[in-house]
């Protein structure tokens, strides 16, 4: 069955340019996260919705890092003003809740020059 | 085909068992390998790396066999505190790394 998608799979874009990064969670679940991970790095949080709770921020890096849930479903993180340490793999997982195990999409790449 | 795939489990075991995943991979040109642990509510933390010879941390053992393209790890003496979900993670090359779904353990008491 259909898994989480992530689109892009891959960005290339200039220092300063705003970038917008789209999750499909698998159809049902109620929980979505987002994380990165640099080179080299290990997994870091960035944010997580549950249901229709408030989401839980406390890993976004920077105010330049923003996302949202729409409808419960499709989220989206949104990176203003690149700078070139926001390259990473962004990575969007889904569960079924918040205590079942996540299912990862393949990530979006992103490399700013 | 995916490029890496788990038995979601759940493998429910005994206090004091051994319990041993696997997780199989599809690109032979494959690069480095890695378990996670994730806990409930808990971002995903790294557990240990797996390499070519084998490697051991206390009562967890990782390895990998690059002939048939998976990696294992196995955990001896379980304990309540093992109860998690553990994600194996393959790296291809440069920003292109593959997760697995995860496979839950329940340690029971």
């Amino acid at each position: 069955g259909a898994g989480v998608s992530q689109s892009p799979s891959n960005k290339v874009t200039e220092k300063g340019k705003d970038v917008e990064l789209r999750c499909d969670p698998i159809s049902g679940h109620t929980a979505l996260y987002w994380y990165r991970q640099s080179l080299g790095q290990g997994l870091e949080f960035l944010i997580y919705f549950q249901g229709n709770s408030a989401p839980d921020k406390s890993g976004l890096p920077s105010d330049r890092f923003s996302a949202e849930r729409t409808g419960g479903s499709v989220s989206t993180l949104t990176i203003q003003r690149t700078q070139q340490e926001d390259s990473a793999v962004y990575l969007c997982a889904s569960s079924l809740t918040d205590s079942q195990p996540q299912h990862f999409g393949d990530g979006t790449r992103l490399s700013i020059l | 085909r995916k490029e890496v795939e788990q038995d979601p489990g759940p493998f429910n075991v005994p206090e004091g068992a051994t319990v041993a995943f696997n997780c199989t991979y599809s690109n032979s040109a494959s690069q480095s390998f890695f378990w996670y642990r994730q806990d409930c509510r808990k971002e995903p933390k790294l557990l240990m790396s797996v390499y070519s010879s084998g490697n051991e941390d206390g009562r967890f053992t990782a390895q990998l066999n690059r002939a048939s393209q998976y990696i294992s790890l196995l955990i001896r003496d379980s304990k309540l505190s093992d109860s998690a979900t553990y994600l194996c993670v393959v790296i291809l090359g440069a920003n292109n790394l593959f997760f697995g779904t995860g496979t839950r353990l329940t340690v029971i008491p």
